[in-house]
């Protein structure tokens, strides 16, 4: 089992530009959630994904912006990137039956210029 | 307390030192408290989870503490070891269990 894994590892990207993340659970996961680490700080729940369709949602403006499919990998997309968009972006994923064994993938660094 | 917070930000000790760090989180709405390693590019590894007030658990040298009423868990090294730096991050989880708050973070690091 590959666990968590997560695309690209890094990425840079210019200010105005179009992004997408991606994320493969862990087997047996059918729950995705994403957060947004920026430095100095703790990990900020950006929103989660099941049966396809976003269940919860943190306090991100609609610039970001998400999609599950019927594999339960996920993309995090986010929209005409600002400077205070770099960050590393999280992926987690669990069972929806087993709230408290949630994993993680490595991250993806993003830095916008 | 709306926010977790985890103290201190940052931590340096000597091999074989035992050392201590705090999380305090919101007392109400309370379902679930973690912890995690995390090393650098690394994925964050989960330590613990603690549901019960009282609740203590361990695993070899590391050991946790939980206080719902109060809203603080405590995380033990006993013996520190230089592969035990990394960055000690707690989250809180509600009731709605579909997000988890994380603190900043300890960052511990043992010299040898």
């Amino acid at each position: 089992d590959a666990g968590v894994t997560q695309s690209p590892t890094h990425l840079i990207k210019t200010r105005g530009q179009q992004v997408t993340l991606r994320c493969s659970p862990k087997s047996g996961h059918d729950t995705v959630s994403w957060y947004q680490q920026a430095l100095g700080q703790g990990p900020q729940f950006i929103f989660q994904y099941y049966e396809e369709e976003e269940r919860q949602r943190g306090n991100f403006p609609d610039r970001f912006s998400g999609h599950q499919f019927p594999n339960y990998s996920s993309e995090l997309n986010v929209n005409a990137l600002l400077l205070g968009d770099s960050a590393l972006y999280l992926c987690a994923s669990r069972h929806t039956g087993a709230a408290y064994e949630q994993y993680f993938g490595p991250g993806t660094r993003l830095t916008v210029t | 307390i709306l926010n977790v917070e985890q103290s201190p930000q940052s931590l340096h000790v000597q091999e074989g030192d035992s050392t201590n760090f705090t999380c305090s989180f919101p007392s109400s709405n309370f379902y679930a408290l973690h912890w995690y390693r995390w090393e650098t590019a690394k994925s964050p590894e989960a330590l613990f989870v603690m549901t019960l007030n009282g609740d203590e658990k361990k695993k070899g040298r590391i050991s946790a503490t939980l206080n719902t009423k109060e809203g603080y868990s405590y995380l033990y090294i006993k013996g520190s070891q230089p592969e035990d730096s990394a960055t000690y991050l707690c989250a809180f989880m509600g009731y709605n269990n579909n997000d988890m708050r994380f603190g900043a973070g300890t960052r511990l690091t043992v010299k040898p």
